[in-house]
């Protein structure tokens, strides 16, 4: 079975400051796909990336990054020079071989002015 | 591209009524959409998989007969919450595969649901 744990329920952050928002995922398939999205208060799920196992390259997009490590199971994204607009919960997913995607619990992100 | 709709994005019905809710993949076709409900504060947790001219694959623990679910063609699914009682009341999501993109799903808008 998979697994997906977002152990920071809510964080806050005043603007400006760089927050990290950690991902821990269980599988025990060797070929599956992790996914951030992020949900603003509207409810909309917009999708932020997606990683393959096989792809352990970090990635970074503007002033998102994100940390794929195989060896602690874990893909942290990270935000750098936050702004009030990030406010938002995020979620972690992840996705075997089919199309079933498995959520973590969300992380709510709150950037205070 | 990859653009999902529902319809109503919000509705409030009366304890007992029905209330359906449509989820469409408006510039390409679904062979299978997903059902979320999200509670507050609470993560997205699928209800079931619909697949297009066959039975919806419900999850554990979700009551097929309370929520039906039609996918009757490859742009339209539907909800139907049937006799709702006021701990229906949640944010239902669909989501839609997109074909031959390894899998991949788009999110509708969502569809808050408050039975009084």
């Amino acid at each position: 079975a998979q697994k997906v744990t977002q152990a920071q329920t809510e964080i806050s952050v005043v603007e400006k400051e760089d927050v990290t928002l950690d991902c821990v995922y269980e599988t025990r398939d060797t070929t599956y796909y992790l996914f951030w999205y992020k949900q603003p208060p509207s409810g909309e799920l917009v999708f932020l990336i997606r990683r393959n196992s096989f792809d352990e390259q970090n990635e970074i997009s503007g002033r998102y990054s994100w940390n794929f490590q195989k060896s602690t199971s874990s893909f942290n994204f990270t935000i750098t020079a936050s702004q009030v607009v990030d406010s938002a919960v995020y979620f972690c997913a992840l996705r075997l071989s089919g199309s079933r995607l498995t959520f973590g619990e969300g992380t709510q992100l709150t950037v205070n002015p | 591209g990859a653009v999902v709709s529902q319809h109503p994005s919000w509705v409030i019905c009366k304890s007992g009524t029905s209330v359906k809710i449509e989820c469409r993949s408006l510039d390409f076709q679904a062979t299978t959409m997903f059902w979320y409900r999200q509670f507050p504060k609470q993560s997205l947790m699928l209800m079931a998989t619909s697949n297009e001219g066959s039975k919806a694959t419900y999850e554990q623990g979700v009551e097929k007969d309370k929520f039906l679910i039609n996918h009757a063609s490859l742009t339209l699914s539907t909800l139907t919450v049937t006799s709702a009682h006021p701990e229906d009341s949640s944010f239902y999501i669909c989501s839609a595969r997109v074909p031959l993109s390894s899998y991949e799903q788009y999110f509708g808008p969502g569809t808050r649901l408050t039975v009084t």
